[in-house]
């Protein structure tokens, strides 16, 4: 069964501390999203990247970086959390083939900033 | 940049009956129009999805509409079931995919 993989379901983190989430799909897929979830929001783009290496900032950025240096592994990155990022972040990626434009998500990390 | 907006936010039905939930999305450029259900603790899992050039799409109990001249696309849950209780997602492509805010359904037996 094909899958993305986040690492953590549950983290929580303290004010000002750097919070790496990961997440790997085996679908050798090049494309990889990384979403907030908050209620009343749906799901909103942080970064998404294209290709190794490649990234792009998506709806809301601030306060977060990415980095994918191999295919199949995109890691968000909180360089300084902080209370507003609690929330749940959910990663997907997708084929970059035109067959196919569905992405698929993994489970999400419920990320608690105290 | 692409908009998405979801109605209702929250539906109640009583177990057999129809659910239908709306979307309207702003770029006329958009080509796909896919539909997720999350249930709790889990990630959004796509269930039916329709492209540009198709009106109407049906998967058992669920379909899909497109009016593309409206810029409107609905789900439609017929004889609902519990196991149908979860949230609901629509979104549209343009070149990433634009999520509308969700709607939470409700199925009672």
């Amino acid at each position: 069964d094909v899958k993305v993989t986040q690492s953590s379901r549950y983290l929580v983190k303290r004010t000002g501390e750097k919070v790496f989430l990961e997440c790997v799909q085996d679908m050798d897929h090049e494309n990889m999203f990384w979403y907030r979830q908050d209620p009343g929001l749906g799901l909103r783009l942080i970064y998404f990247s294209y290709d190794v290496k490649m990234k792009e900032k998506g709806d809301i950025p601030e306060g977060y970086s990415v980095s994918r240096e191999k295919k199949e592994r995109f890691s968000l990155i909180l360089e300084s959390a902080s209370t507003n990022q609690t929330s749940m972040y959910l990663c997907a990626s997708s084929s970059a083939g035109t067959d196919n434009y569905g992405y698929t998500f993994g489970s999400g990390t419920r990320l608690t900033v105290v | 940049g692409e908009n998405v907006e979801q109605h209702p936010s929250t539906l109640s039905v009583q177990e057999g009956d129809s659910a239908v939930i709306k979307c309207t999305y702003s770029d006329s450029a958009s080509n796909y129009f896919p539909w997720y259900k999350q249930e709790l603790g889990k990630g959004p899992q796509l269930i039916i999805d329709i492209r540009s050039n198709v009106g109407e799409k049906k998967d058992q109990r669920i379909a899909v509409t497109l009016n593309k001249t409206a810029k409107h696309f609905s789900l439609h849950i017929t004889e609902t079931q519990p196991e149908d209780s979860a949230v609901y997602f629509c979104a549209a492509l343009r070149e990433k995919l634009i999520f509308g805010a969700g709607t939470r359904l409700a199925v009672h037996p």
